[in-house]
């Protein structure tokens, strides 16, 4: 069954500290990866994706995600979290074709303390 | 630029009740969603679009209904409320593929989102 595993349900981390939130998948065919971050009262921005090539991709906001096929897994990294990086995260994985394939993980909330 | 706009943002409603969420979008995307997101389950597909006059089930369709008369809107439709339907609901559009450029396909771009509570 295809899904989406983010095993931490919230992470809480001090400004300036360096932060990684796990993701884990489990898809049939080749995936395609998705980071998305959602503000408070807001709907979802795509952070990052992952199609092909190479395995470490950058986005938005300074966040980097590394596809490890072999794990199963897309961990997000950011090296310095600032306090506007409070959010809920979400990881998503799909195929070809069409978002109606995208399954969500259920997020990480991230709280930065100062 | 607009993005994705739904209305509206807040309801309430009596069990029983029915409503329709309208969904907005003017980035010429093809592809169109309605998701619901609920504490510690992510999102989940309602219903979806892949082009104006069309429209398929997702994960969880029932006591949904949804409409793409035109190509920018998508309405979501609740018939009789219940409050297990008390979530937020998210729209969201995609282009449409083209190619070996499916990317776009599948990025997914959100409106606002619309908290709706049934008593």
């Amino acid at each position: 069954a295809q899904s989406v595993t983010q095993p931490d349900i919230h992470i809480t981390v001090s400004e300036g500290a360096s932060l990684e939130l796990r993701c884990n998948y489990s898809y049939g065919a080749t995936p395609y990866l998705f980071w998305y971050v959602q503000s408070p009262g807001q709907g979802l921005q795509l952070l990052l994706k992952y199609f092909s090539g190479d395995t470490l991709v950058q986005g938005i906001k300074g966040f980097e995600a590394e596809f490890k096929r072999s794990q199963s897994s897309f961990n997000l990294r950011k090296p310095s979290v600032h306090w506007s990086d409070a959010a809920e995260y979400f990881c998503a994985v799909g195929g070809s074709g069409g978002g109606f394939k995208t399954i969500f993980g259920a997020g990480t909330r991230l709280f930065v303390k100062a | 630029n607009a993005g994705v706009t739904q209305t509206p943002k807040f309801r309430v409603l009596k069990t029983g009740q029915s409503m329709t969420l309208l969904c907005a979008q003017d980035m010429n995307h093809e592809y169109m969603y309605w998701y619901r997101q609920d504490p510690g389950m992510g999102l989940r597909l309602i219903h979806y679009s892949v082009g104006e006059g069309t429209t398929a089930k997702g994960e969880v369709p029932d006591g949904y209904n949804v409409s793409r008369l035109k190509k920018q809107n998508f309405l979501l439709g609740l018939e009789s409320a219940a409050p297990s339907q008390t979530s937020v609901y998210f729209c969201a559009s995609s282009s449409h593929a083209t190619g070996t450029g499916l990317s776009g396909a599948n990025v997914l771009t959100f409106g606002a989102g619309s908290r709706l509570t049934v008593l």
